[in-house]
């Protein structure tokens, strides 16, 4: 299965910052069937991008997504207060579908 | 509005069995595959399952193969969580999510709210 690494483990960023996250395959992402989630506490997670860099409906411009291969990136452009939460990686293009350990971004 | 109401988590023995339901509505059931992710307490997300649009294909991660048996009722736009030989391991939130259309290969665009289960003596 790929494994899915997601780096840095924690994020500490002031609102108004410019937040980029790394999530990095053991193996090569078919077709960049590559997704981003967010997390917050006691909530499901929320599907953010997928194919590497399409956005999710509703989803705000500020959130991009880039990448392909095993490298790829998710880059919010400035931070929300709304937006400090956890960020999961996940790949859907090989069984099982795996997802990374998360990033989690948080108030400096 | 596309909603997934999970339901049947609870306090379970190790050994036990347990069923977990997923509600949906606001959108064709029947057209979309279904999956279980579930998330132990404070640790990340984790596949547990799958099943075709049609219920004839399912697949399992390993660590539930044998003992997880997921299915579905079109009729009533309901997935199924079978769990039986629960360990404690097998504490976690559970969540339903919809795949992104009928195929396994797509992302997980609606999730639920989740149903915790324990596992304890």
């Amino acid at each position: 299965e790929i494994v899915l690494t997601q780096s840095p483990g924690t994020l500490s960023l002031s609102p108004g910052e410019r937040a980029t996250l790394s999530c990095r395959a053991s193996q090569s992402v078919s077709s960049s069937y590559l997704a981003w989630y967010q997390q917050k506490p006691g909530q499901a997670p929320r599907l953010l991008i997928y194919g590497a860099s399409s956005r999710a409906t509703g989803i705000p411009d500020r959130f991009s997504g880039s990448g392909s291969g095993t490298d790829f990136t998710l880059t919010i452009s400035r931070l929300e207060p709304e937006d400090f939460a956890v960020y999961y990686c996940q790949q859907y293009g090989s069984s099982p579908p795996t997802f990374g350990p998360g990033t989690k971004v948080d108030i400096k | 509005e596309v909603q997934l109401v999970e339901s049947g988590g609870g306090l379970v023995q190790p050994g036990g069995s347990l069923r977990l339901s997923c509600a949906a509505s606001g959108f064709t059931f029947s057209s979309y595959a279904m999956h279980w992710v579930r998330q132990a307490p404070g640790k990340g997300l984790e596949y547990v399952s799958a099943i075709s649009s049609n219920g004839g294909s399912t697949y399992y991660a390993n660590s539930v193969k044998g003992r997880f048996t997921i299915s579905r009722d079109n009729s009533k736009n309901t997935l199924y969580l079978q769990m039986g030989s629960l360990r404690a391991e097998d504490m976690a939130v559970y969540y339903c999510a919809r795949a992104k259309g009928s195929g396994y290969y797509l992302p997980f665009d609606y999730w639920g709210q989740g149903t915790l289960v324990t596992v304890s003596s």
